[in-house]
């Protein structure tokens, strides 16, 4: 595997599940990026892990709780969420440091019934 | 806060012709970074150019250009030779040095069609 990849790729999940989103770079890179992207909106930053430490976090419910186990692997774990948390979730990678491009992954497309 | 407008939704384009795509951005920063990716139909966001404010000349890349216009806070793609595979949602970003903040800013893009 090469780049940034997603699992699942979909995913359809009833307001009282729990899941959760999985994204690994092979990139060797040391920061790691969610976005939310819904339809006619900016891709929205949800959380920045930087060095495996979280360094932002863009006022995301708390329905919505990241994990970065180490600087390859990045989680989202989902409980409880609501209809309007239908969206295509981007997981993104970068070096440290802005100037670095960030590499996005193909998105987990989320429908929550 | 910086914010960034793409004020097309969408655009249409023949094959082999060329086609520009306008976006503009609001910041009070000197330095930061601009950035155009392309999201094809298979969802995988890929950078297309980037461009650092304070180099004064236009970044380019095979068919893709920039015009950067730092005191009108511009920033233009054009795609020359236009081909079906360009076919794509293109975001605008920006991105500041700030606090060493990795976040990206986006537009909301735009949907360029290629016709055969």
């Amino acid at each position: 595997e090469t780049g940034v990849t997603q699992t699942p790729r979909h995913l359809v999940m009833g307001m009282t599940n729990k899941k959760s989103l999985k994204c690994e770079q092979h990139l060797g890179h040391n920061a790691m990026y969610w976005y939310k992207q819904s339809a006619k909106k900016p891709l929205e930053l949800m959380f920045v892990y930087s060095l495996e430490e979280r360094v932002e976090n863009n006022s995301v419910p708390s329905r919505f709780s990241p994990e970065c186990p180490n600087s390859s692997h990045l989680f989202l774990h989902l409980h409880t969420l609501q209809p309007e948390d239908s969206a295509l979730y981007l997981c993104a990678s970068s070096q440290d440091g802005w100037r670095s491009e960030q590499f996005f992954g193909p998105g987990t497309r989320l429908t929550v019934l | 806060a910086q914010t960034v407008t793409q004020s097309q939704p969408e655009m249409s384009v023949q094959e082999a012709e060329t086609v520009t795509l306008s976006c503009t951005y609001d910041t009070s920063e000197s330095d930061y970074y601009l950035f155009w990716y392309k999201q094809p139909p298979s969802r995988q966001m890929i950078l297309v150019i980037r461009q650092e404010a304070y180099k004064q000349q236009n970044a380019t890349e095979n068919r893709f250009s920039v015009n950067f216009q730092k005191a009108a806070k511009s920033f233009s793609l054009k795609i020359s030779d236009s081909q079906l595979g360009d076919a794509a949602m293109y975001f605008c970003a920006y991105r500041s040095p700030q606090g060493g903040s990795e976040k990206l800013v986006f537009g909301k893009g735009m949907k360029l069609t290629v016709n055969p």
